[in-house]
């Protein structure tokens, strides 16, 4: 199985800051991968993918990057409602994998 | 529009087989491209992919679980069903469905709100 990890676990942010998320597959999975937000009590929302591409009605303060092994997640401003756990996860290869998640917290 | 909703057991008995149905609407598991996926999340812990199970009913199991997981479709019913057989506290978690369009680079971007399934004697 392709190994997902992120970096860093959490990360204390204030609104307004720039927060970047940082995800290494184990394996090369080309541009195959999506970014997952998720608050407490709710399913995850697909944030971005195919590395890069945002999903409808996502604001363009979040941005995606990368390729083969190492991907990043750019919320360029923070808002106070970005305040959640992300997930990256592999779409290369079955059986699908998460990274670990990123918590981010004021 | 595209929804999903899980159902089944709250609480199931160690040992015992849980058996969790997606209901869906919005889309058909007939139209080339749809996919449905079952995901998990214990209390506190990341997401776990389970089961995924193809518009022409081609299936793909998580290694670990794959012994013990089914995943089957009825396209009439617009419903897609999970069964784990030999459940144990430690599968005590959140599980999901979710669909994958073909719209959104392979990735999941429709999610049921999950149920919450509690393993205990």
């Amino acid at each position: 199985d392709i190994q997902m990890t992120q970096s860093p676990s959490s990360v204390s942010a204030s609104v307004g800051d720039r927060v970047t998320i940082t995800c290494r597959a184990s394996q090369r999975i080309g541009s195959w991968l999506a970014w997952y937000q998720q608050k407490p009590g709710k399913a995850p929302k697909l944030l971005i993918y195919a590395a890069s591409t945002l999903q409808s009605g996502v604001p363009s303060r979040f941005s995606g990057s990368g390729s083969g092994t190492d991907f990043t997640l750019t919320i360029s401003s923070l808002q106070p409602e970005d305040f959640a756990t992300y997930y990256c996860q592999q779409a290369n290869t079955f059986p699908r994998t998460f990274g670990q998640g990123t918590k981010v917290e004021i | 529009q595209v929804t999903l909703r899980e159902s089944g057991p709250a609480l199931v008995k160690p040992t015992q087989t849980l058996t969790l149905t997606c209901t869906f609407s919005g889309f058909s598991l007939s139209t080339s491209g749809m996919c449905v996926s079952w995901i998990r999340q214990p209390p506190g812990k990341a997401l776990e992919w389970l089961a995924r199970i193809d518009w022409d009913d081609y299936k793909r199991y998580s290694t670990s679980l794959k012994t013990r997981l089914t995943i089957s479709k009825d396209t009439a019913k617009n419903q897609v069903v999970l069964t784990m057989t030999n459940m144990d506290p430690v599968d005590t978690a959140t599980y999901f469905c979710a669909r994958m369009g073909g719209y959104s680079g392979f990735a999941e971007d429709y999610w049921g709100q999950g149920t919450l399934v509690t393993v205990s004697s």
